[in-house]
């Protein structure tokens, strides 16, 4: 089991641009869940996605974000008109379908960069 | 809303002493604690959670309910210690899984 993937592992967006992540969960997890890591920062909880529905996006900021978890594919962090503000490391984490919050296995991160 | 406060940013030791990193919360609940740690150039790992009372790699936790504290403890510290150590907290009852972390502890075992 290759783990959590996510890529790009680095990615580097001018001021505007839009910016996609993508998290593939581990074989037979269901549950995916985005945090965000602003420098110096702990992560902070984003979004909680099962296999096409968002559950919880109580940390999602109101403009610019969203997130899927399509029934095939990766789950997809996009980032509209991204601004400086948003520099910073995304992970992504999964768990099993058994408990919704279960253990959780982190992908190594996504650094986002805007310049 | 809970909070997560690890008050040390950086903590060195020597090899052999012993670490205590702290970690406080705030929850008007039960909640489930957990200690991540993050090695050089690798993913966020599970490293402990209190419900499963274990010592790995020599660390163990206890939750102290009365203090709000779950600080993490070894009695020697070496060298393949150092790393990034985040403490996390979610809470419990129905829908509980998001974790929320305080800002990590990096600690360095000086040989």
């Amino acid at each position: 089991n290759a783990g959590v993937m996510q890529n790009p592992r680095h990615l580097v967006r001018r001021r505007g641009q839009e910016a996609r992540l993508r998290c593939s969960p581990m074989k037979g997890h269901s549950h995916v869940y985005w945090y965000r890591q602003l420098p110096e920062e702990g992560l902070k909880f984003m979004v909680y996605l099962q296999k096409e529905n968002i559950i919880d996006e109580s940390g999602m900021p109101k403009e610019r974000f969203s997130a899927e978890f399509p029934k095939e594919g990766p789950s997809i962090l996009r980032i509209q008109q991204v601004v400086r503000g948003d520099s910073a490391a995304y992970f992504c984490a999964s768990s099993p379908p058994s408990r919704a919050g279960g253990e959780q296995y982190f992908g190594p991160g996504t650094r986002l960069t805007v310049t | 809303a809970q909070r997560v406060t690890q008050p040390e940013k950086l903590l060195s030791v020597f090899k052999g002493a012993p670490v205590e990193l702290k970690c406080n919360y705030s929850y008007s609940g039960s909640p489930e604690l957990f200690w991540y740690v993050q090695y050089s150039r690798q993913r966020l790992q599970l490293l402990l959670r209190h419900i499963s009372r274990e010592s790995i790699k020599g660390f163990t936790a206890d939750l102290n309910k009365g203090e709000t504290s779950f600080h993490l403890k070894k009695p020697f510290a070496q060298e393949e210690d150092s790393a990034m150590y985040y403490c996390a907290l979610r809470t419990s009852g129905a829908g509980s899984y998001q974790l929320t972390f305080g800002k990590g502890t990096k600690l360095s075992v000086i040989p």
